[in-house]
């Protein structure tokens, strides 16, 4: 169970393009999905958090008109990465809080982003 | 001072042995505490997760958390050299009526054959 997936796996693009990710809880409904960016040998760092049915909370310094988060569903949330630009590349990954309070976010397998 | 702090290694072990993963955290409010392995160009995957003081077993691994210490460990007893990966400490933050978690830098753990 707890199944989250992701998609695309890899994008390459040119630079301007705009790139849309989904992430999607299979078998599971999900209040509150997290979408994440990870640098070659740096942590996770959260970009946002997203809620079904109302505007997604970004933290500090991350832009959100450049990454617009869509959570229309419980079982689907979209990131969408406008304008992209080399500096954008990156491994984004989402999660999706499996229950209530304090339960455990699992992982989608992650997008690998390659701006041109 | 980090929120999540852990060594980042390479925490090397021999095949069969006990490898012992550190980590310490800021916030004596928080609540939940999971551990997640990264293999290197994958995402995160859960291991483990502990709510209370003591020990939890699953399997080859044991968390151990200690709220006074603010610190929580992993266990990996007779490690594999399949279980050498970048593990992840997170610890849960609440934020304007939701929780998130915070990450750690990760350990990497090396078992050598």
């Amino acid at each position: 169970g707890a199944v989250v997936s992701q998609h695309p796996s890899w994008v390459i693009c040119k630079s301007g393009t705009s790139v849309k990710i989904e992430c999607r809880s299979l078998d599971f409904q999900a209040t509150t999905m997290f979408w994440y960016r990870q640098f070659p040998k740096q942590s996770l760092m959260l970009m946002a958090t997203s809620n079904e049915g109302s505007k997604a909370t970004y933290e500090q310094g991350v832009e959100k008109d450049k990454f617009l988060i869509n959570h229309a569903s419980l079982t689907l949330s979209t990131l969408t990465v406008t304008s992209a630009h080399p500096e954008d590349s990156s491994f984004y990954i989402c999660s999706a809080e499996q229950g209530p309070r304090n339960q455990p976010q699992h992982f989608g397998d992650g997008t690998r982003l390659s701006i041109l | 001072q980090k929120e999540v702090e852990q060594n980042s290694g390479p925490l090397s072990v021999p095949e069969g042995a006990i490898a012992s993963l550190n980590c310490t955290y800021s916030d004596r409010g928080s609540q939940s505490f999971f551990w997640y392995r990264q293999y290197s160009g994958k995402s995160p995957e859960l291991i483990m997760f502990i709510y209370s003081n003591g020990d939890k077993e699953d399997g080859r691994f044991t968390a151990q958390l200690n709220k006074a210490s603010q610190y929580v460990s992993l266990l990996i007893r007779d490690s594999q050299p399949s279980d050498s990966a970048t593990y992840l400490c997170a610890v849960n933050k609440w934020s304007t009526g939701f929780q998130k978690l915070v990450f750690g830098t990760g350990t990497r753990l090396l078992v050598s054959p």
